[in-house]
């Protein structure tokens, strides 16, 4: 059973960058028929996918098109977990943010991490 | 991007009661859609794969049907641990989920 544990300040200022961990248990980060996911919820705007990372013999990331200039997504083999990166935030990236595990080679959202609030607000 | 659509937003039903619930995608995603169930505070939890393909361990009232655009979900006998908020979402181009239909008390 996989198990995905978020870390990461729940408070960010407007402008700067959020930084949330995502460390894995049960699976690897650079397994070769995963992903790894980044998704957002808000009242406005709800379920909203960001972005992904996965191993196929070298690294790979997509991210959505609206936020692909502001947003990175990392992975770390040593300690096994990925991260996000979104920078230059708003009051409008304030929302719970999730990590989740692609199968079915990366395709299928199956494993949830627990959620982090982040509110933008100065 | 392709768009879904659920209907209806909110459903009151009772205990007992079979419910479905309807998404529509805005182009044919063949049938690449999954149910999710959200309760609050909590992170969703899939429950369907491939439009009808019951993930493991959940209960087999829980059931999918559909292709190309049109799908549904339908729970058979409702049970007071169903009500919460459930969501499609399509993987065939990215991921985009539904707004949500939120199963409430009646």
């Amino acid at each position: 059973q996989v198990q995905l544990q978020q870390s990461g300040p729940g408070l960010v200022k407007p402008s700067q960058t959020v930084s949330l961990t995502c460390g894995i248990s049960g699976d690897s980060v650079s397994s070769n028929t995963v992903a790894w996911h980044w998704i957002r919820q808000s009242p406005s705007r709800g379920l909203e996918w960001l972005g992904w990372t996965y191993y196929r013999s070298k690294w790979f990331h997509d991210f959505a098109v609206s936020l692909e200039s502001r947003i990175t997504i990392n992975a770390d083999t040593a300690k096994n977990q990925f991260s996000l990166q979104l920078s230059s935030v708003t009051p409008d990236d304030t929302a719970v943010y999730y990590c989740a595990r692609g199968s079915e080679f990366g395709v299928l959202i199956d494993d949830w991490g627990q959620g982090t609030l982040v509110t933008v607000s100065s | 991007d392709i768009q879904m659509t659920q209907s209806p937003s909110t459903l009151s039903a009772s205990v007992g009661d079979s419910v479905t619930i309807t998404c529509r995608a805005s182009q044919t995603i063949s049938s690449r859609l999954a149910w999710y169930q959200q309760k609050p505070g909590k992170a969703p939890k899939i429950l369907i794969s491939k439009a009808s393909s019951l993930e493991s361990g959940v209960p087999s009232r829980f059931s999918g049907s559909g292709s190309g655009t049109e799908f549904t979900l339908t729970i058979s006998s409702l049970q007071p641990d169903d009500f919460a908020t459930y969501y499609c979402q399509q993987y065939k181009s990215y991921w985009t989920f539904g707004q949500g239909t939120k199963v409430e008390v009646k």
